[in-house]
Order: structure tokens, then C-alpha cells, then sequence
């Protein structure tokens, strides 16, 4: 079946230094979303990104949209404490459904202040 | 306005009782779904709910597990028979459209815990 891997597991950074998150599905995807998960909270949609090679920022977040469409990466700059979180990405089912997503295990990221 | 809501936020319970879960979406959105996160896991796909279609069951994970949803609103997830390896986080999410490329909003969730 379809996987939606997700790597680093856990990333653990000083405050200041930059931080990415890599998502690599089996399939191509249509699209592909990100979520962030604060600790003890409940996951926030950040972003979705529908192009090959698509490349989008939110302040000091860099999302990325692989040319094949079966990859993307999240990148944050300087980090800060308030990015502490695991950060999900998520793509469409493939097979049938068009209204499911397959998530990826996450990647937790704590900072150092 | 408000986000999707989620009752109760959490449940401790003996092996063996039935509980039930409670989502109330996002008015107006037509989308529902439920999810299970065990801990430092991702998201468990478990029941959809589009409108008034017949739901996609497909992630329930026993026939302990059922879902309704009245009214086109609110949903409630039904575990009977609890076992401790349904102990996890039930999350609920709603969209505006049954689509995958349409944003989840997700509620707090409910924190079960089987003793």
C-alpha cells in the first residue's frame, strides 16, 4: 500500500539553528499538506502545496514540492522555541478514495533555548 | 468562530465498559473524520463521514468500533468492550469539502485511557 515516509523521526537543534523535515511517499502525490502538532495539542494545517517544483515560504518556513511530486521538505530558519512540535506531512490515498489522507509518522522537533 | 469541539477531553475507563465520543464540526462543513494517534505515532485513518453518503468504515479496527454522525452535524465514535490497546488519542476533523486537497481542522481530541 501506499507510504508516506518521514525523516528525521526527531530533530533536536540549539535556538538559532535551521531545521528540516524530509516526506517521501511511494506514490505521486496530487498534493501534498503539512501540519504541525504542538505538544499536548491537536495538529494545524500550515500549508498545502499542489505544483511540481513548487516552492513556498511563511516567514521563516520553506515548504518544498519535489518535481516527480513524491517528495517534499519543510525548512525553518533560525529556530525558535515556539517551533518545538512534530510536524506532519500528508498526502492523497492512492486507490480509489480522493477525500483521504495519508499521513507521515512526523518528525518531532525540540529546541534548546 | 468556533473550531471543531471534541468531548470529553479525557476518559479513563475499566477494560471491558463501552464509551462513547463526541465531535461537533465546523458548521457548515460537510466533511467529517475520525482519527486515532497512539502515542509519538501519526494519524490512524478510522471512519469518514460526507454529507448524508454512507460513511468509509474501512479504519475501523474491530467491530467494537462504530460511528454515527445525526443530522449531518455531529458525530459520536462508539468503542464498546474496551481493550487497554484502544488507550490512544481519538481526534476529530472536518473540512469543508470531502476532499483531500481541502484543508482538516482538527479538535483537542479525547485522551482515552484503558485501565
Amino acid at each position: 500500500g501506499q507510504q508516506v515516509m518521514q525523516i528525521p523521526q526527531y530533530q533536536h537543534v540549539q535556538e538559532g539553528e535551521d531545521f528540516t523535515t524530509y516526506c517521501n511517499s511511494s506514490t505521486t502525490l496530487s498534493n501534498i499538506q503539512w501540519y504541525k502538532q504542538r505538544p499536548g495539542g491537536h495538529p494545524v494545517f500550515l500549508i498545502q502545496l499542489v505544483k511540481s517544483g513548487e516552492v513556498k515560504k511563511q516567514k521563516r518556513l520553506t515548504f518544498q514540492f519535489g518535481e516527480a511530486k513524491k517528495n517534499s521538505s519543510l525548512h525553518i530558519t533560525a529556530t525558535q522555541t515556539t517551533d518545538v512540535g512534530t510536524y506532519f506531512c500528508a498526502g492523497p490515498r492512492s486507490g480509489g478514495s480522493n477525500y483521504k489522507l495519508t499521513f507521515g509518522k512526523g518528525t518531532l522537533l525540540t529546541v534548546n533555548p | 468562530g468556533a473550531g471543531v469541539s471534541q468531548s470529553p477531553s479525557n476518559k479513563v475507563t475499566e477494560k471491558g465498559k463501552d464509551v462513547e465520543l463526541r465531535c461537533d464540526p465546523i458548521s457548515g462543513h460537510t466533511a467529517l473524520y475520525w482519527y486515532r494517534q497512539s502515542l509519538g505515532q501519526g494519524l490512524e485513518f478510522l471512519i469518514y463521514f460526507q454529507g448524508n453518503s454512507a460513511p468509509d468504515k474501512s479504519g475501523l479496527p474491530s467491530d467494537r468500533f462504530s460511528a454515527e454522525r445525526t443530522g449531518g452535524s455531529v458525530s459520536t465514535l462508539t468503542i464498546q468492550r474496551t481493550q487497554q490497546e484502544d488507550s490512544a488519542v481519538y481526534l476529530c476533523a472536518s473540512s469543508s469539502q470531502g476532499s483531500a486537497n481541502q484543508p482538516q481542522h482538527f479538535g483537542d481530541g479525547t485522551r482515552l485511557s484503558i485501565l
